[in-house]
């Protein structure tokens, strides 16, 4: 079956532009995970969705990054007046959502900003 | 703060030379702990999940473990293609579904 699809895969940007990164989780997984993961780093908890809602937004680095999720499926991960220090890999995840459950990730969007 | 500490940070051993990498952790209520698989320009790819001390899981060549305090990847036997990132994550029983990732041990296998 699909796995969890990200896009874009890569994206180059300018210093200031804003950018949207997607994720199109497994069909019926309630759960959507946003990380980000640089060079030589864990993967850091940007934020958790449950359905269409954020209980947890505890990990978003500042007020220029933002998420939703519509329909309790598809997520966007948009970051405005990028910076340098944004340049990274942003992995989104999935799950069914109960407690335990694994997650399964996409491969990511490579973001680097010039 | 939940923490999780892998190591070593990276590992290069012959083909068949068994080893095993270690994740420490320390949790507010361990609700459970993951082990992934990340090969270079890939997400991770979910491997095991143990939910209390004494648990043991196995997949092939990997085995793991896991105490009150740290969990063990086993690799035995390994091959060429056992060559990639291992992280360790951990859930801890808090209300969220919250994974805290150590930051991995890089697996090299030399034929």
């Amino acid at each position: 079956g699909a796995g969890v699809s990200q896009s874009p895969s890569n994206k180059v940007t300018e210093k200031g532009k804003d950018v949207e990164l997607r994720c199109d989780p497994i069909s019926g997984h309630t759960a959507l995970y946003w990380y980000r993961q640089s060079l030589g780093q864990g993967l850091e908890f940007l934020i958790y969705f449950q359905g269409n809602s954020a209980p947890d937004k505890s990990g978003l680095p500042s007020d220029r990054f933002s998420a939703e999720r519509t329909g309790g499926s598809v997520s966007t991960l948009t970051i405005q007046r990028t910076q340098q220090e944004d340049s990274a890999v942003y992995l989104c995840a999935s799950s069914l959502g109960g407690s335990n459950q694994p997650q399964h990730f996409g491969d990511g969007t490579r973001l680097s900003i010039l | 703060e939940d923490q999780v500490t892998q190591s070593p940070e990276a590992l290069r051993l012959q083909e068949g030379e068994s080893s095993s990498l270690n994740c420490s952790y320390t949790v507010s209520g361990l609700r459970g702990l993951f082990w992934y698989r990340q090969d270079p320009g890939k997400g991770p790819e979910f491997l095991f999940t143990l939910y209390s001390a004494g648990e043991e899981k196995e997949k092939e060549r990997l085995k793991a473990t896991l105490t009150k305090k740290e969990s063990f990847l086993h690799i035995t036997a390994p091959k060429p293609e056992d060559s990639a990132t291992y992280l360790c994550a951990v859930l801890n029983s808090g209300g969220y579904q919250k994974v805290t990732f150590g930051t991995g041990t890089k697996l090299q296998v030399i034929p």
